[in-house]
């Protein structure tokens, strides 16, 4: 079965520092992957996709995500965080098994950048 | 473009009251989901509807059912609700599979509170 997994509750950086929060998959076949930010009393909006190519994915507001097969991994990165990059990220993979309708969202990692 | 809009964006309800949550999106996108948020656990899928006229259970159905109105409306009925029902709503849609496009786009949710 299709999954994601974000290992840490929370990330805290200093303003200025780069940010990475962390996400796992494991999907059967080749794997559709995304990040998505919410920031409070808002939906949540698309960051950036991986479907094929390039490993290193650049995607809206300075966020990029590398693509890591071996290690089923799609880490999100910022080399420099802002305070306004504070929000609820969200990674999620696309749901192959029912045609790829679906998809499955992982718990969630709360980002706390500090000025 | 309004994008994904969502009526009402609060409610309060008795135990055992119905609504039905409302859905609209102007992108002409073929799916549109339902998924509820509860603290740490993420996005939960209630129901989806992969092209207007079809609609299947997501991972949490139970106590909720669905209408695909038309293209660009999808709504969510509480027959009876319960307390465990209370939750932030998301209604989202995506040109998934016809475009190659997986993203979804969110609204910006209903708190519902079932007292």
């Amino acid at each position: 079965a299709q999954s994601v997994a974000q290992p840490e509750d929370q990330v805290n950086v200093a303003e200025g520092n780069p940010l990475t929060v962390k996400c796992t998959y494991s999907v059967s076949g080749n794997p559709y992957l995304f990040w998505y930010v919410q920031y409070p009393n808002r939906g949540l909006q698309f960051l950036l996709k991986y479907i094929t190519g390039d490993n290193l994915v650049k995607g809206s507001y300075g966020f990029e995500a590398e693509f890591n097969k071996s290690q089923t991994s799609f880490h999100l990165k910022k080399p420099s965080a802002l305070v306004s990059d504070s929000a609820l990220y969200f990674c999620a993979v696309r749901d192959s098994a029912t045609g790829g309708f679906k998809t499955i969202f992982g718990a969630g990692t709360r980002l706390f950048v500090k000025a | 473009n309004a994008g994904v809009t969502q009526t009402p964006k609060f409610q309060v309800l008795k135990t055992g009251q119905s609504m039905t949550l409302q859905c609209a999106q102007d992108m002409n996108h073929n799916s549109m989901y339902w998924y509820r948020q509860d603290p740490g656990m993420g996005l939960r899928l209630i129901y989806y509807s992969a092209s207007e006229g079809t609609t299947d259970k997501g991972e949490v159905p139970n106590g909720y059912n669905v209408s695909r109105l038309n293209k660009r409306e999808f709504s969510l009925r509480l027959e009876s609700a319960a307390p465990s029902q209370t939750s932030v709503y998301f209604c989202a849609s995506s040109d998934a599979v016809a475009s190659g496009r997986y993203e979804q786009f969110f609204g910006p949710g209903t708190r519902l509170t079932v007292l």
